[in-house]
């Protein structure tokens, strides 16, 4: 039972560098979120897709790009990381229903420096 | 947007019950009311939702208020394990998006 996979789960990375978030659901899931969530705070929602080559901003979008080519994946793109992007990255899924859950994944703990 | 209203923290007694309060007055006939809790280090995990009639399942049970203004889960019997920050959400059935806010920071009592 895989449900969502989220890879790397840690990274440092230097101002001004990219990198891509990995996250992937096995469970067929047309909806699919990013969050991040600084240091004792709640989550913030950076990005959603409702299926396969659709995308939407979502709270905190700036910074961050996405796309979403398959059901399966949903990269989450950093162009130039800055310090205020240093935060824990969630990716969930879900059927997208009203009353259907979401499935988070552990999370990938970025620290840009 | 309906918003919910949670306090930030509190305490209960191990293998006490536990009732956690979230109150959503701008809740609309068809908003349902989700419940996550996120452990330490970990991502958030569904813990329960309904709609208008109270609900049970194996984690907790969700009483509803009868005008859907407010809510409450039910830890019926806390443990270490249960401590964590519960979250309340409205899940909008015109809306995509699925939008967090501060949540209770629940700690439990040895």
């Amino acid at each position: 039972n895989a449900g969502v996979t989220q890879t790397p789960k840690f990274r440092i990375l230097k101002i001004g560098q990219s990198m891509t978030l990995q996250c992937t659901q096995d469970m067929n899931h047309n909806y699919m979120y990013w969050y991040r969530q600084d240091p004792g705070m709640g989550l913030k929602l950076i990005y959603y897709s409702v299926g396969a080559g659709i995308t939407d901003k979502g709270e905190v979008p700036n910074g961050y790009n996405v796309s979403r080519s398959t059901t399966e994946d949903f990269p989450l793109r950093l162009e130039l990381a800055a310090p205020s992007q240093t935060s824990v990255y969630f990716c969930a899924s879900g059927e997208g229903r009203a009353g259907s859950e979401a499935f988070f994944g552990q999370g990938t703990r970025l620290t840009v420096v | 947007d309906a918003k919910t209203t949670q306090p930030n923290s509190m305490e209960s007694n191990e293998e006490e019950p536990v009732h956690l309060p979230c109150n959503h007055s701008t809740i609309s006939g068809t908003d349902y009311i989700h419940w996550y809790r996120q452990l330490p280090s970990q991502g958030p995990e569904y813990v329960i939702h309904g709609l208008t009639s109270n609900v049970n399942n194996r984690m907790a049970s969700l009483a509803i208020a009868e005008d859907r203004k407010s809510s409450t889960l039910i830890l019926h019997r806390a443990t270490l394990r249960d401590a964590a920050v519960y979250y309340c959400i409205l899940t909008i059935l015109r809306d995509d998006k699925i939008i967090f806010g501060k949540g209770t920071r629940l700690h439990i009592l040895p």
